[in-house]
């Protein structure tokens, strides 16, 4: 079957870095893309990884490891605004997006 | 409109009755989607059209029907409310195919069946 695993929450401080893993067992692997959402919010697009190493944007970066079926997000300098769940999703063979269930961010000040 | 719109935004409905969640896009994306998000379970697919005049089917479709008579327009129908299809619905759209990047996300539908 198909699978996406990241912690369903974590906790870190104002200012620090943190960061969220996500493993995933697919059939194909076509992309990997990280979303945000605020509660009661829609999910917003963060970023996309189709080949392996990092892509920076801003305060965020993203890594992927295909062979390894493993990425990570990375946010730099927290803000308080950053607390929200982040989605991990996975683009199959079938180009359809499979997703992780969420890993909530707690940010303290 | 700009993006995508979902409508209603909330709704209470009574079990038994039927129900049609709207969803249009002024993109002009070729593919768009039916999403439920419930807690703890992430986003399940419900069905999907790659392009006008074609549906699919997701990981939960069951109780469920859609159309995709036009580009723009992808509506969710329940035919018979049940209580367990208590959920957030997000309808989503993204240019589809090989070269498609991000799916943009309507505000979301919150159905509770009582």
């Amino acid at each position: 079957g198909q699978n996406i695993d990241q912690p369903t929450e974590m906790t870190a401080t104002e200012g620090a870095i943190v960061q969220i893993n996500c493993t995933y067992q697919t059939s194909g692997f076509n992309g990997l893309f990280w979303y945000q959402q605020h509660a009661g919010e829609a999910p917003t697009f963060l970023s996309y990884n189709v080949l392996d190493g990092l892509e920076e944007k801003g305060r965020f970066s993203s890594f992927l490891s295909r062979s390894k079926g493993y990425s990570y997000l990375l946010l730099k300098e927290l803000q308080m605004k950053d607390s929200a769940s982040y989605l991990c999703a996975v683009r199959d063979s079938n180009y359809q997006l499979i997703w992780g269930a969420g890993t909530k961010l707690i940010i303290k000040p | 409109i700009a993006g995508i719109t979902q409508a209603p935004t909330s709704q209470i409905l009574a079990a038994g009755r039927r129900m049609t969640l709207r969803c249009t896009q002024d993109m002009r994306h070729n593919a768009m989607y039916w999403y439920r998000q419930d807690l703890g379970l992430g986003l399940r697919l419900i069905h999907y059209s790659n392009t006008a005049g074609t549906t699919g089917k997701g990981e939960v479709p069951d109780g469920y029907s859609v159309s995709r008579a036009n580009t723009d327009d992808f509506p969710l129908t329940l035919a018979s409310a049940v209580p367990s299809q208590t959920s957030v619905y997000f309808c989503a759209s993204s240019e589809g195919g090989e070269g498609s990047t991000e799916a943009f996300f309507g505000q979301g539908t919150r159905l509770t069946v009582v």
